[in-house]
C-alpha cells in the first residue's frame, strides 16, 4: 500500500514570499500525483497532477509541482505568495494503471499568508 | 461552484439513530466514491462505485452501507454509529475511476 508524508504541518509566510511544500510517497511501482487545496469554507479542488511525462508540471493560480523519481518526491511550490493562497495543501498519490481510484492524502499543510 | 454537491451539510445523531447521507453530481461522470476525514487523520477511501457497481470497499465497517441507485446519486446509510465515526465525510466523483476526483463539500457529521 501506498502512503504519503507532508512534513510541515502548518507554515506561515509574508506575502511576496516564495512558497515549498513538501511531499514524499512511498509506493514501490509507478503513480499518478496530485496536490489538492481547500480555501476557508470551501470544498476540496484539484490544484494540479502528474500522470506522466514533464516531470514540472504547471497547475492553477501560478503554482507547479516537480516529481523527482529518485527522491519520491512531488514538492509544491509558488514563486511569490498572496494572501488569498491561504488554505489547507493535500498532497495526494495513487497507482497508475488497475487500483488507479486508492487515492492516498497526506495530512495536509496549512498555509497562512500574513500582509 | 462545485459539480458535486452533498446534503446535509452538517448532522448531528444518537447512537441509535439511523440517517442517510446525500451526494449528487452534475457532470456526467461515472465514477462515485465516500471518503472520510477524521481530526488529524488523512482523508481514507472508504468506497468506489462505477457505473453503479461498487469496486472498493475498504474494511469499513457495516454500520456503514452505500447506495449507488444511478451515476449521479450516491447514499450513504448510517445506523448504530459510534462517536469515533464524528467526522466529515465528503463525496468526489470522476468520469470514470482512472480518472481526476472531483469533490464535494463534505457533511460535518457528529454522533452523540
Amino acid at each position: 500500500a501506498q502512503s504519503v508524508s507532508q512534513h510541515n504541518h502548518h507554515v506561515i509566510l509574508s506575502e511576496a514570499a516564495s512558497l515549498e511544500l513538501g511531499c514524499n510517497y512511498s509506493y514501490g511501482g509507478t503513480v499518478n500525483l496530485f496536490w489538492y487545496v481547500q480555501y476557508p469554507g470551501q470544498h476540496l479542488q484539484l490544484l494540479l497532477k502528474y500522470f506522466s511525462g514533464d516531470p514540472l508540471v504547471k497547475g492553477i493560480k501560478g503554482f507547479e509541482a516537480e516529481f523527482i523519481k529518485s527522491k519520491f518526491s512531488f514538492n509544491l511550490r509558488k514563486p511569490s505568495v498572496q494572501w488569498s493562497d491561504t488554505a489547507e495543501y493535500f498532497c495526494a498519490v495513487s497507482p497508475s494503471g488497475a487500483g488507479s481510484y486508492q487515492l492516498t492524502f497526506g495530512k495536509g499543510t496549512k498555509l497562512s499568508v500574513i500582509p | 461552484e462545485t459539480g458535486v454537491t452533498q446534503t446535509p451539510r452538517h448532522l448531528v445523531m444518537g447512537m441509535t439513530n439511523k440517517k442517510s447521507l446525500k451526494c449528487e453530481q452534475h457532470l456526467g461522470h461515472n465514477a462515485m466514491y465516500w471518503y472520510k476525514q477524521s481530526a488529524k487523520k488523512p482523508l481514507e477511501l472508504m468506497f468506489v462505485y462505477s457505473l453503479e457497481e461498487r469496486v472498493e470497499n475498504n474494511s469499513v465497517p457495516s454500520r456503514f452501507s452505500p447506495e449507488c441507485p444511478n451515476s449521479s446519486h450516491l447514499f450513504l446509510h448510517l445506523h448504530t454509529l459510534q462517536p469515533e465515526d464524528s467526522a466529515l465525510y465528503l463525496c468526489a466523483s470522476s468520469q470514470a475511476v482512472e480518472d481526476t476526483q472531483y469533490f464535494g463539500p463534505g457533511t460535518r457529521l457528529t454522533v452523540l
